[in-house]
């Protein structure tokens, strides 16, 4: 089985803050790599897929990056509504998919 | 608009059984693959179950292999998730969730709202 591990595990950050959350798999995965986002109370929402596209309707201030076994989601410039919990997904041995442990992003 | 509506959530005693369904709307629903993801409390996601459009193949992760069964009815536009021998450890969150187009990379696009199983005496 393929795991995902995020890093770090929690964050703090201030509005405006640039913010990098990595997420690494055990073995390389191309770019099948999807990143979500969750608010408390709330289903997950599909942020960016294939590493770095963009979902449609997603502000341009989120970006992804990266190929093999490393990946980064970046925010350029945190706004109130980004304050969440990410997921990283690995989605090479589809249909079984792998979550990472999750990043929350809290305010400083 | 797309929305996929749970149903069927509730409390249960282990060793029991439920039938959870998700309603599909706004799209073609038998071109599109679908899954169950959970999400125990205070935890992270945990994919549990797949299933082809028109229903012919599905997967099951190994910490439910042999207690649920997923199952499709195209014509009425619902996902059903069927649950035996239910553990407190199945206790979470159950969302259904739509795969996104084929031509791209296998993402998880449109979640349903959730349902909530608690597995309790």
């Amino acid at each position: 089985d393929i795991q995902m591990t995020q890093s770090p595990s929690s964050l703090s950050a201030s509005v405006g803050d640039r913010v990098t959350i990595t997420c690494r798999a055990s073995q390389s995965i191309t770019n099948h790599l999807n990143w979500y986002q969750q608010k408390p109370g709330k289903a997950p929402k599909l942020l960016i897929y294939a590493a770095s596209t963009l979902q449609s309707g997603v502000p341009s201030r989120f970006g992804g990056s990266g190929s093999g076994t490393d990946f980064t989601l970046t925010i350029s410039s945190l706004q109130p509504e980004d304050f969440a919990t990410y997921y990283c997904q690995q989605s090479y041995t589809s249909p079984l998919c792998t979550f990472g442990q999750g990043t929350k992003l809290e305010i400083k | 608009e797309v929305q996929l509506v749970e149903s069927g959530g509730g409390l249960v005693q282990p060793g029991g059984s439920l039938r959870l369904s998700c309603a599909a709307s706004g799209f073609t629903f038998s071109h599109y693959e679908m899954n169950w993801v959970r999400q125990a409390p205070g935890t992270g996601l945990e994919w549990i179950s797949y299933i082809s459009g028109g229903g012919g193949a599905t997967y099951y992760a190994d910490s439910v292999k042999g207690r649920i069964t997923v199952f499709r009815d195209n014509a009425k536009n619902s996902l059903h998730l069927q649950m035996n021998s239910l553990r407190a450890e199945d206790t979470a969150i159950y969302y259904c969730v739509r795969v996104g187009l084929p031509d791209m990379v296998y993402h998880f696009d449109y979640w349903g709202q959730g349902a909530l199983v608690t597995v309790s005496s």
